[in-house]
């Protein structure tokens, strides 16, 4: 069974630019987070959807960050312009429908580890 | 959700058993421990989790006390590919609660 798919697995970008992270959930899983990793600390969540529906963006920097899940598969999470203090590892996790998983296992991908300079 | 506590590290000797522990002792009743790890460069990994009973699976032992204000994971016989951060999640039983991360405990795994 394929993970969780992220890419870039790196980005270097200099602040005010932009940047885009991509998701490809495991097949059939209808939930998907994004988390936010700084160095030394455990993920943070950004955002959570259930199929294309973001029920959780509560922690999500609205201001310079967005995200969006069309046709409730694959995942973008863009940050415009990025600030020095960006600079983290962008995580992706999926979970299955509840129907098919007693318990809340979440599937993580790689990450993506920004740099902004 | 409650929070939890753990040692910021802890070191092993290889083939010995690692026991890491964890307070929760604001855990509610419906509320699960979820244990997970992190290799380096890697995304957390799922490894067990309980509500009230002591769980075992090809991965490790889950101890949680009576009082459920506490709980143990065991890792039987480390191996250094074990060295990774492991991470203590307490978490509703109800359907898509968010996990709260906190910094968890980096275990080194020594030859």
């Amino acid at each position: 069974e394929a993970g969780v798919v992220q890419s870039p697995r790196y980005k270097i970008i200099e602040k005010k630019q932009p940047v885009a992270f991509w998701c490809n959930p495991i097949s059939g899983h209808n939930t998907l987070y994004w988390y936010r990793q700084n160095l030394g600390q455990g993920p943070e969540l950004l955002i959570r959807y259930e199929n294309e529906e973001a029920v959780d963006d509560s922690q999500l920097p609205k201001d310079r960050f967005s995200a969006e899940r069309l046709k409730g598969v694959d995942s973008t999470l863009k940050i415009q312009p990025a600030e020095l203090g960006d600079s983290a590892v962008y995580l992706c996790a999926s979970s299955p429908d509840w129907g098919l998983s007693s318990y809340n296992e979440q599937f993580f991908g790689p990450g993506t580890r920004l740099t902004v300079l | 959700d409650a929070k939890t506590t753990q040692p910021t590290s802890m070191d092993c000797a290889e083939g010995r058993a690692a026991n890491l522990p964890c307070n929760h002792s604001t855990i509610s009743g419906n509320e699960y421990v979820y244990w997970y790890r992190q290799i380096h460069s890697q995304g957390p990994q799922y490894i067990i989790h309980g509500l009230k009973n002591n769980e075992t699976n090809e991965m490790a032992s889950l101890i949680i006390t009576e009082d459920r204000k506490s709980s143990t994971l065991i890792l039987p016989h480390a191996t250094l590919r074990d060295t990774a951060v492991y991470y203590c999640i307490v978490v509703s039983g109800n359907y898509g609660q968010n996990f709260v991360f906190g910094p968890g405990t980096r275990l080194s795994v020594l030859p």
